[in-house]
């Protein structure tokens, strides 16, 4: 069983559409959660931290249920612009990161 | 400001040839330094991690090795480049600005031919 695991998609919805992506993770000891978007042929970027209360940024929110092991993250009014791979990621002790294989979205006009 | 920097962005070597990429840190001391490498159409798969000066951590045995001869540089190299050796090779450091989640750098494309 992978550490982390996510659908790999890919997702594809229209434009103004609400889109949600789900992870699970195995190591009931993990400290941190993040969500990264990676574009094609770029460098991963954190989008956001994931805290226990859930959180928000503009179109993006992110829950996290430490009981079920399960992170996820919901984009409201999907724009064109965000068509990217999706990376769910856990913390560890010592710093250390484990990536999920990513989720692919694709917006359509 | 802390910046990571990566070189070269994209690189083509024959098969059997060296190869050295460099990663280096700045605006910031001590750092915990990663190098990831991602297949095409794959996950990230870590390689090594150093947590400060020649100290080295291999995740995965292959044909590949790192050095940290300094403390904000870090360097990945083969001395016989493997056709499995093409990938995405990304270098990414612990920034407590992101929550003490990683920062990447801008990446070095590597084609074996």
């Amino acid at each position: 069983r992978k550490e982390v695991e996510q659908d790999p998609g890919p997702f594809n919805v229209p434009e103004g559409a609400t889109v949600a992506f789900n992870c699970t993770y195995s190591n009931s000891a993990s400290q941190s959660f993040f969500w990264y978007r990676q574009d094609c042929r770029k460098e991963p970027k954190l989008l956001m931290s994931v805290y226990s209360s859930g959180n928000e940024d503009g179109r993006f929110t992110a829950q996290l249920n430490r009981a079920s092991q399960y992170i996820s993250l919901l984009i409201r009014d999907s724009k064109l612009s965000d068509s990217a791979t999706y990376l769910c990621v856990v913390r560890n002790a010592g710093n250390m990161l484990t990536f999920g294989g990513g989720t692919r979205l694709m917006v359509k006009p | 400001s802390q910046t990571i920097h990566q070189w070269p962005a994209t690189l083509v070597q024959p098969v059997g040839s060296p190869l050295s990429l460099e990663c280096t840190v700045e605006g910031t001391s001590n750092p915990n330094l990663y190098w990831y490498r991602q297949a095409a159409g794959r996950g990230l798969q870590l390689l090594f991690y150093s947590v400060g000066i020649g100290q080295i951590s291999s995740e995965v045995p292959q044909n590949l090795s790192a050095s940290r001869p300094q403390d904000r540089q870090f360097i990945l190299s083969s001395k016989k480049l493997l056709l499995s050796d093409s990938g995405f090779y990304l270098c990414a450091w612990v920034d407590f600005r992101a929550n003490y989640g990683y920062t990447f750098g801008s990446g070095t494309r590597l084609t074996v031919v």
